[in-house]
């Protein structure tokens, strides 16, 4: 079956540490995301990849970094210049304009 | 600011009822308006969407209206059962500047047995 895959589903992060969070597809889509989602909030874009080697800041980069080195995967990591990592995060993948397909998501907290 | 504007926050229909959810947009530029559903735990899975150039969408018991001229689309759940229970997001995106979703803030749907 294809789909999105998000590893691991809960994570947790100590004071200072970086983490990086997961996500593959196999649906053979060029575009890649990654939101954040907070209660109340919906989701806000943290960054997207139209193809390999390139991405572009969303809304709310700051505090986060991303690569695209391969079409099918696309890792968040979380640095420790992110002040209030604690979130669940949905990575996302589309072929070119049109609708996005979600993984179901990484619940991040802090220790 | 919030490019789209999502109401109600929560809404609490019977079973059988009609459950209306309502979105608002400013930027004339959009122009595909889709809506996701979301259990707990879950990621948002594409419910229906629609494009401007129609003023109505229905597959099955689910409905889109899009009012072009007001800016506002609105999601109808008929014959509205208990496992319609979620959160529901709308949201909008311009097809060329790189397919980026504005999001509405959700609505957290209850169906009453």
């Amino acid at each position: 079956d294809g789909g999105i895959t998000q590893s691991p589903k809960y994570l947790f992060r100590k004071e200072g540490q970086n983490v990086t969070l997961s996500c593959e597809q196999n649906l053979n889509h060029d575009a890649m995301y990654w939101y954040r989602q907070d209660p109340g909030q919906g989701l806000r874009l943290i960054y997207y990849s139209q193809i390999v080697n390139d991405f572009q800041k969303g809304d709310i980069a700051e505090g986060y970094s991303v690569s695209r080195e391969k079409k099918e995967s696309f890792p968040l990591t979380v640095t420790s210049a992110q002040k209030n990592p604690t979130a669940f995060y949905l990575c996302a993948s589309s072929i070119g304009p049109g609708p996005q397909h979600f993984g179901d998501g990484t619940r991040l907290s802090i220790l | 600011q919030q490019q789209v504007k999502q109401s109600p926050q929560s809404l609490i229909v019977q079973k059988g009822g009609i459950s209306i959810i309502n979105c608002a947009y400013e930027n004339t530029a959009f122009d595909y308006f889709p809506w996701y559903q979301q259990f707990p735990g879950k990621g948002p899975a594409l419910l229906i969407a629609i494009r401007p150039d129609v003023s109505e969408k229905k597959e099955g018991r689910f409905t889109i209206s899009f009012n072009k001229s007001a800016k506002q689309f609105s999601l109808h759940i008929m014959d509205s059962q208990p496992g319609d229970s979620a959160t529901y997001f709308c949201a909008a995106s311009k097809s060329n500047t790189g397919n980026q979703f504005y999001f509405g803030t959700g609505t957290s749907l209850t169906v009453i047995p």
